[in-house]
């Protein structure tokens, strides 16, 4: 089957910086994309990794290990309006471009 | 704004009705993906069209139906609603087949009382 896990909730503290992972198990593998999406709105693109490494852009970064089903979204110097739930996808190698999300994680920021 | 337009904003409506939600795609895309968000079931991946035709199913009920229309605009049908079909519904679009940066419009939110 396909399996997609994130923790569902972190708390973090405004100016520090914080680690979102992402386990996945699926069929196949053509990508893995973040997302961050602030309470009732829709999801808005973060991130885009294929290959393995870090990924840099501002104060977010993606992380892709392939060989270990293995992701992470990094966030630097944290911002209130950091506050939202980050959706890791993949894309599990169909040539359509649909994606599988995993639930979601949480993240409120405090002061 | 992505630039993908979605309408109703929101919609209530009773058991065993009918409802139609559509969607139009960001100028210039082809690909359209329709997704159903549940509190307790995260994005679930629906169904999808590229240039009118459908390409790929997700875990879409057969009381679910949708189809992509010449100018590209999509509407998804849901009939026989029941409690559990209560949601948010978003439209993606991308500018072709393949795996491309989606582009979500704001959402339709179903309530079935």
């Amino acid at each position: 089957g396909q399996n997609i896990d994130q923790p569902t909730e972190m708390t973090a503290t405004e100016g520090a910086i914080v680690q979102i992972n992402c386990t996945y198990q699926t069929s196949g593998f053509n990508g893995l994309f973040w997302y961050q999406q602030h309470a009732g709105e829709a999801p808005t693109f973060l991130s885009y990794n294929v290959l393995d490494g870090l990924e840099e852009k501002g104060r977010f970064s993606s992380f892709l290990s392939r060989s270990k089903g293995y992701s992470y979204l990094l966030l630097k110097e944290l911002q209130m309006k950091d506050s939202a739930s980050y959706l890791c996808a993949v894309n599990n190698g169909g040539s359509q471009g649909n994606l599988i999300f995993g639930k979601g994680t949480k993240l409120s920021v405090k002061p | 704004d992505s630039g993908v337009t979605q309408t109703p904003k929101h919609l209530i409506t009773a058991t065993g009705q009918r409802v139609t939600l559509r969607c139009s795609p960001r100028s210039g895309d082809l690909s359209v993906y329709w997704y159903q968000q549940s509190l307790d079931q995260g994005l679930q991946f629906l169904i999808q069209y590229y240039n009118g035709e459908e390409r790929a199913k997700g875990n879409i009920l057969e009381r679910f139906s949708a189809q992509q229309f010449p100018d590209l605009h999509s509407e998804l049908n849901l009939s026989s609603l029941e409690l559990g079909d209560s949601a948010l519904y978003f439209c993606a679009s991308s500018p072709r087949l393949g795996v491309y940066e989606q582009y979500f419009g704001p959402g339709t939110r179903l309530t079935v009382t």
